[in-house]
């Protein structure tokens, strides 16, 4: 299986604190991609890392991407009480598909 | 901002009928997808679009799903005889030039209920 996946699994945090979830794959990708979804609804796109790039910064997130490892990480910074979702990481393949992983929940508390 | 629309929001339907999931990509993307998310796990992967033909289609999609881009702006997703199992979220989304290599935005999914 080309999928990622997230752990934790489940991560509880108190408002303010950083959160970092992990993100590994087996193949090699183009790009890899972090989403959020808020339960029962659809997925908002969060950051595109490309297979060229170590790090991409956008806001208060910040994602690392090693290669070599076949593994990145999604940092978000002073988290809020809204950051609350699921966090899925999706990576490419040849062609026009793309693999979900699993999920890290991740709760905040206020 | 242009966004990716989906109908109905909801759908039941009875084992064994056919369904048509509807999708409104943003106007001037080329890629378009549809992806599952049964109830508590991953989001998976069924099917791309582009140029009018599947390009990509996972084990998932067999003979009976399908697609179409039935004019130039919907993409529907047929499910020919619903199983209990086809029981889950149904997502669309499209990506401009470039595919997969760029960001894909999702729709805000359709719920598909089989009874």
């Amino acid at each position: 299986s080309q999928q990622g996946e997230e752990d934790p699994q489940a991560l509880s945090i108190q408002e303010g604190e950083n959160a970092t979830m992990n993100c590994s794959y087996k193949t090699s990708i183009n790009n890899l991609q972090w989403y959020r979804q808020n339960s029962g609804r659809g997925l908002v796109h969060l950051i595109l890392i490309r297979s060229n790039e170590r790090e991409k910064h956008s806001g208060r997130l910040r994602v690392t991407l090693d290669t070599s490892k076949k593994s990145s990480s999604l940092l978000i910074t002073a988290s809020r009480a809204a950051d609350t979702a699921s966090y899925f990481c999706a990576t490419d393949q040849a062609g026009n598909q793309f693999y979900f992983g699993t999920g890290t929940s991740l709760t905040v508390i206020p | 901002e242009p966004e990716v629309t989906q109908t109905p929001s909801h759908q039941v339907t009875q084992m064994g009928q056919e369904v048509i999931l509807r999708c409104v990509p943003i106007s001037n993307h080329l890629y378009f997808y549809w992806y599952r998310q049964i109830l508590g796990q991953k989001v998976e992967f069924l099917v791309s679009f582009y140029n009018n033909e599947i390009s990509e289609k996972s084990e998932i999609f067999d003979d009976q799903f399908s697609v179409e881009r039935p004019d130039g702006s919907n993409f529907t997703l047929k499910i020919r005889s619903t199983k209990l199992e086809d029981s889950a979220m149904y997502f669309c989304a499209s990506s401009g030039v470039g595919g997969s290599y760029n960001e894909q935005f999702f729709g805000p999914g359709t719920r598909l209920t089989v009874l």
